[in-house]
């Protein structure tokens, strides 16, 4: 049984360019959490799937991030124009309908220079 | 105001003995869970321990124990015999409201080293 994927680990982008991640939660997992870490925080909510609909968002969430899972597997976490306060953790977390824990994956460490 | 408190940013502990890590919530909702996570260097959130608030025993899942006192909204993660690898970024968590769905809200984090 793998875990929780995340592509890239390692993103470096400049200022104002886009990026996009990738997350692969643990087959039949149907909730997809993203979660932003800056150093010395604990991680923050972004946005929970239920299967494909998104159905919570985090005013951290500005117009510039998107976030997708359109068939209900994998997810997608876009970031348009990027800003150095955008240069974070980004870790994903799936669960299963029954049951409280959430499992995460290694996280994409975006610098932006 | 902080949902999750975390009040130790270090903690210090000799190889074999035990470590209480503090944790304090807020929450007006009668409803909730509380989450210990571990976060080693490799930066990966590993789970440990889950709390219901309508549990009335604490949780035990092997050497983790949650010391949960409701009236003082406390929700201590307590480490037996510690281990090396046990060094790590501790973080405790609460998700507010009915049911098992719906974000997670942590702590800063208390970070553990343990000495040989």
């Amino acid at each position: 049984d793998t875990g929780v994927s995340q592509n890239p680990r390692h993103k470096i982008t400049k200022r104002g360019q886009n990026v996009t991640f990738r997350c692969d939660p643990i087959s039949e997992h149907n909730r997809l959490y993203w979660y932003r870490q800056t150093l010395g925080q604990g991680p923050e909510f972004l946005t929970y799937f239920q299967n494909e609909a998104q159905l919570e968002k985090s005013r951290l969430l500005s117009d510039r991030f998107s976030a997708e899972r359109p068939k209900g597997s994998f997810s997608t976490l876009e970031i348009q124009r990027t800003e150095q306060g955008d240069s974070a953790m980004y870790l994903c977390a799936s669960s299963p309908d029954r049951g409280h824990e959430q499992y995460f994956g290694p996280g994409t460490r975006l610098t932006v220079t | 105001a902080q949902k999750i408190t975390q009040t130790q940013p270090g903690m210090f502990v000799q190889e074999k003995e035990a470590v209480t890590l503090d944790c304090t919530y807020d929450t007006s909702d009668q409803s909730y869970g509380l989450f210990w996570y571990k976060q080693p260097s490799s930066g990966e959130m590993i789970f440990l321990i889950y709390q219901g608030s309508y549990d009335e025993q604490n949780a035990t899942e092997g050497r983790y124990s949650l010391n949960f006192q409701k009236a003082r909204k406390s929700a201590n993660l307590v480490i037996s015999a510690s281990q090396l690898g046990d060094s790590a970024m501790y973080f405790c968590a609460m998700r507010e409201g009915w049911g098992s769905q719906g974000n997670l809200i942590f702590g800063k984090g208390t970070k553990l080293s343990v000495k040989p």
